[in-house]
């Protein structure tokens, strides 16, 4: 199985509703990330998690809060967000450490209104 | 930090053989990978260089050069599936992958 699930795969939410994104691999994956793509632009990293923690926050707002309950899942909760988040949300799995290829989901499409 | 430079655009007739080279500065370097992404698809692995020397697999190679911050991938005997957007990745510490700006490759027949 080298595949990576996200769900759902469209979203439609207001600037005041809570909504969650998730992201799942059974391939023994130790690093998981989310990734922000606009239209015609290239995929920019959002989070890394390693092993389950937290590594590498890009600066991203607080209104946009991950979560890695265990090693095949991982969450990224959405709050009070601006018109300008619409976007497609990547999720990606891979090996920890070099010479690895990463895994990339299909994406959730978000629309904020 | 970090920077990378990539064309932003290539067009290229089928058959034909097309060269997408990358530049880049990024600290904690350990490779550089390639990924393939079609219009309203999720971006696909194509290669990754950790040593200096050209990679072949199939129709697809890819080259790093480490003392010039340097790299390209080469794609031969176009098809016209093979127009995509093509990315270059390095990889650094703390399993990073950062994407370059992006080449938008168009195959003519």
């Amino acid at each position: 199985d080298t595949e990576v699930t996200q769900t759902p795969k469209h979203l439609v939410m207001g600037m005041t509703n809570k909504k969650s994104l998730k992201c799942e691999q059974h391939m023994g994956h130790r690093a998981m990330y989310w990734y922000k793509q606009k239209a015609k632009k290239p995929p920019e990293l959002m989070f890394v998690y390693s092993y389950e923690k937290l590594s590498i926050n890009e600066s991203v707002p607080s209104r946009f809060s991950p979560e890695c309950p265990n090693s095949s899942l991982l969450n990224l909760h959405l709050h009070a967000l601006q018109p300008e988040d619409s976007a497609l949300y990547l999720c990606a799995s891979s090996q920890v450490g070099g010479d690895t290829e990463a895994f990339f989901g299909q994406g959730t499409r978000l629309t904020v209104v | 930090g970090q920077s990378l430079e990539q064309p932003s655009e290539v067009t290229a007739v089928e058959g034909a053989i097309v060269q997408i080279n990358c530049t880049y500065q990024t600290s904690g370097f350990y490779g550089l990978s390639w990924y393939q992404q079609h219009d309203g698809g999720a971006p696909t692995f194509l290669s990754y260089n950790a040593l200096d020397g050209l990679e072949e697999t199939g129709r697809f190679s890819s080259f790093l050069s480490r003392s010039d911050s340097y790299g390209y991938l080469l794609l031969q005997e176009l098809q016209m599936k093979d127009s995509a957007s093509y990315f270059c990745a390095p990889y650094s510490s703390a399993s990073k992958i950062i994407f370059g700006s992006g080449t938008r490759l168009s195959i003519r027949p």
